[in-house]
């Protein structure tokens, strides 16, 4: 039981260039999620999806994309990486249980550069 | 926002002191959760209290939340150097699918 998996753990792009950021759980949770953390500070969401087959929007959306690929996967895609794009990014799931809220799990981040 | 606004950003004490922290949000909640990280790491669950919860507990973490005030405390007991990390509260706002993430308290615990 892996938990919540991520790859790359690092990568360096160059302005422009693209890149996807895999996530996958084992957990058969319903609802995954991308955050992005920057130095001193706390996260913020990106994208979620709640279920299979649903995304949206978190708070800072803007130059990414994603895809829920099937109930374990969710994959985030910058397509014309910029410097401000530099971060740590965690990807989560949690069970999101009827009338509440479960825990969330995260992965071991990727530490992205983008010169 | 209804983000969890965390007190203070950092704290420095000698090992077995105890260690309080805190966070107020601004929206009814229907939980809030505490997590830990350690440096370099991914986020690790402590603790979730439920709006109806008044406190909860685990090992030497307690929890305790004043929805009439918006805020919550986590205290750790007997602190250790392994205490050591960055601790988040997250609010799990009513009708929200999503958690909002405070910025988070530096706990540093000196031998």
């Amino acid at each position: 039981n892996a938990g919540v998996t991520q790859t790359p753990k690092f990568q360096v792009l160059k302005t422009g260039q693209s890149m996807t950021l895999q996530c996958a759980q084992d957990m058969n949770h319903n609802s995954m999620y991308w955050y992005r953390q920057d130095p001193g500070m706390g996260l913020r969401l990106i994208y979620y999806s709640a279920s299979e087959g649903t995304t949206d929007k978190g708070e800072v959306p803007n130059g990414y994309n994603v895809s829920r690929l099937n109930k374990r996967e969710f994959s985030l895609r910058l397509e014309s990486a910029a410097p401000s794009q530099t971060s740590v990014y965690f990807c989560a799931s949690s069970a999101l249980l009827a009338g509440g809220w479960d825990t969330q799990y995260f992965g071991p981040g990727t530490r992205l550069t983008v010169l | 926002s209804q983000q969890g606004e965390e007190d203070p950003q950092a704290l420095s004490i000698q090992e077995g002191e105890n260690a309080t922290m805190n966070c107020s949000y601004k929206t009814s909640i229907n939980n809030l959760q505490w997590y830990r990280q350690n440096s370099g790491r991914g986020l690790v669950h402590l603790i979730l209290i439920r709006s109806n919860e008044r406190e909860k507990h685990s090992g030497r973490l307690r929890v305790t939340l004043d929805t009439s005030k918006k805020s919550s405390s986590l205290l750790i007991t007997a602190s250790r150097a392994a205490d050591t990390a960055s601790y988040f509260c997250a609010v799990g706002s009513r009708g929200a699918q999503k958690l909002v993430f405070g910025q988070g308290t530096r706990l540093t615990i000196n031998p």
